[in-house]
């Protein structure tokens, strides 16, 4: 029973091509993320999703668009891509809540690569 | 700006205690955690601190101290499993409360 579980695992594209990942939690939480993760091992948050509130790191192209057709799924769109994008992508959710410390349960990871 | 600090890498043995420290500068703080990563793995949970002071949590420690911008993560008892990457993140007040910054992570290796 996988608690935050991502497709494809691997995603190996050309550029200039639009590509999506899927995420999806069982745990019931509020709140999803999704987290890149560079060749220098530099993890950034990307976007939080929290009861159809969508809050966007102002430093991420508008090339990545999250979408969730409900609260268990988070999935991310990314057009045009670029050499650039090349990375581990990581979602995640939480509840959010002091009482579990805001623990963040990460999913497995997409390793995408552009060529 | 945002800034977090961590050693780069970290060497120990079996068995023995040690220490990584995590420095930050947020433009508001709410707390810091502590995640660790292996090779070819998601990040885990390992702690989360929001006020001054040590957390124990088995072999692992957290400690904060909001006035110095500093936190720390002990580990004692190091076991091989240990191997890998740390990271703190603090959680600032940005995107109400729901904005986490990650420090760039530090390696550790545990040898026998």
């Amino acid at each position: 029973d996988t608690a935050v579980s991502q497709t494809p695992k691997y995603l190996v594209t050309q550029m200039g091509n639009d590509k999506s990942i899927k995420c999806e939690q069982n745990l019931g939480h509020d709140t999803m993320y999704w987290y890149k993760q560079d060749s220098k091992k530099f993890l950034k948050i990307m976007f939080s999703y929290n009861n159809k509130e969508l809050i966007i790191n102002e430093t991420v192209p508008n090339r990545f668009s999250p979408k969730s057709p409900d609260k268990a799924h988070l999935n991310l769109h990314i057009n045009s891509l670029e050499l650039g994008d090349s990375a581990v992508y990581f979602c995640a959710s939480s509840l959010n809540l002091p009482s579990d410390g805001y623990e963040q349960y990460f999913g497995p990871g997409t390793r995408l690569t552009v060529t | 700006g945002q800034s977090l600090e961590q050693p780069s890498e970290v060497t120990a043995v079996e068995g023995a205690i040690v220490q990584i420290n995590c420095t930050y500068q947020t433009s508001g703080f709410y707390g810091l955690s502590w995640y660790q990563q292996h090779d070819g793995g998601a990040p885990t949970f390992l702690s989360y601190n929001a006020l001054d002071g040590l957390e124990e949590t088995g072999r692992f420690s957290s400690f904060l101290s909001r006035s110095d911008s500093y936190g720390y993560l002990l580990l004692q008892e190091l076991q091989m499993k240990d191997s890998a990457s740390y990271f703190c993140a603090v959680r600032d007040q940005d995107n109400y409360g729901q904005n986490f910054v990650f420090g760039p992570g530090t390696r550790l290796s545990v040898l026998p």
